[in-house]
């Protein structure tokens, strides 16, 4: 097993609509949790972190942690053309030097 | 936007060919790291430093060497360059390890081996 795991997509959403997107994880020690999005032929870039269960808000963006289950998430509402880009999970184990990323998430908003 | 430069940002070389990248920070962040970046593999650590002339491995360690003599620099070198270091190459920086510390790319390297 993976220590991250994404579905690697393409997920297509219409312009508008909510995108969910989705990462697990199996270290059970693991205290943090990253979302970056990355588009074509740039360098990644943080858009959320989150480290207590529950929800996060920022903007249009949600993150949603459930550490009893290991899952990570990110809606992003109203979703935009713009948002088009591949969305990284990145869960620090024990060490904190050692983040790992999922392979990323495609996601596609359809105008 | 960070203050990250990666040097060269495209490359081209042969096989058997030695090769460094540069990793350049005006941040002063104590961490430093370099990952690959393949289809289907997504970001793979490297190797990492965590303060001048102090470095540790990543997950893809083999066939690569790092130095960094200066807080500031980061070497990345590929001593005998083989096709299946054909990736793109990012380096990152953090201010620390703490769990809501992020890490900061640069623009990234695209290197073909030939």
């Amino acid at each position: 097993q993976k220590e991250v795991e994404q579905n690697s997509g393409p997920l297509s959403v219409p312009e508008g609509a909510i995108a969910s997107l989705n990462c697990t994880y199996s270290d059970r020690g693991s205290q943090s949790f990253f979302w970056y999005r990355q588009y074509s032929g740039k360098s990644p870039e943080l858009i959320m972190f989150i480290y207590s269960n529950g929800d996060k808000e920022d903007g249009r963006f949600t993150a949603q942690l459930n550490k009893a289950s290991q899952y990570v998430s990110l809606l992003i509402r109203d979703s935009q053309p713009s948002d088009s880009a591949t969305y990284l999970c990145a869960v620090p184990p024990g060490g904190y030097q050692k983040v790992t990323f999922g392979i990323g998430t495609k996601l596609q908003v359809i105008p | 936007d960070a203050g990250i430069t990666q040097s060269p940002r495209h490359k081209v070389t042969e096989t058997g060919t030695p090769v460094t990248l540069r990793c350049h920070q005006t941040e002063n962040h104590r961490y430093m790291y370099w990952y690959r970046q393949d289809p289907g593999h997504g970001l793979r650590l490297i190797h990492y430093s965590y303060g001048v002339k102090d470095t540790d491995k990543g997950e893809v360690s083999d066939g690569y060497s790092v130095s960094r003599s200066k807080t500031e620099d980061f070497l990345l070198t590929l001593e005998s360059a083989t096709s299946s270091q054909t990736s793109v190459y990012f380096c990152a920086i953090s201010p620390s390890s703490g769990r809501t510390d992020t890490q900061y790319f640069g623009p990234g390297t695209r290197l073909t081996v030939l």
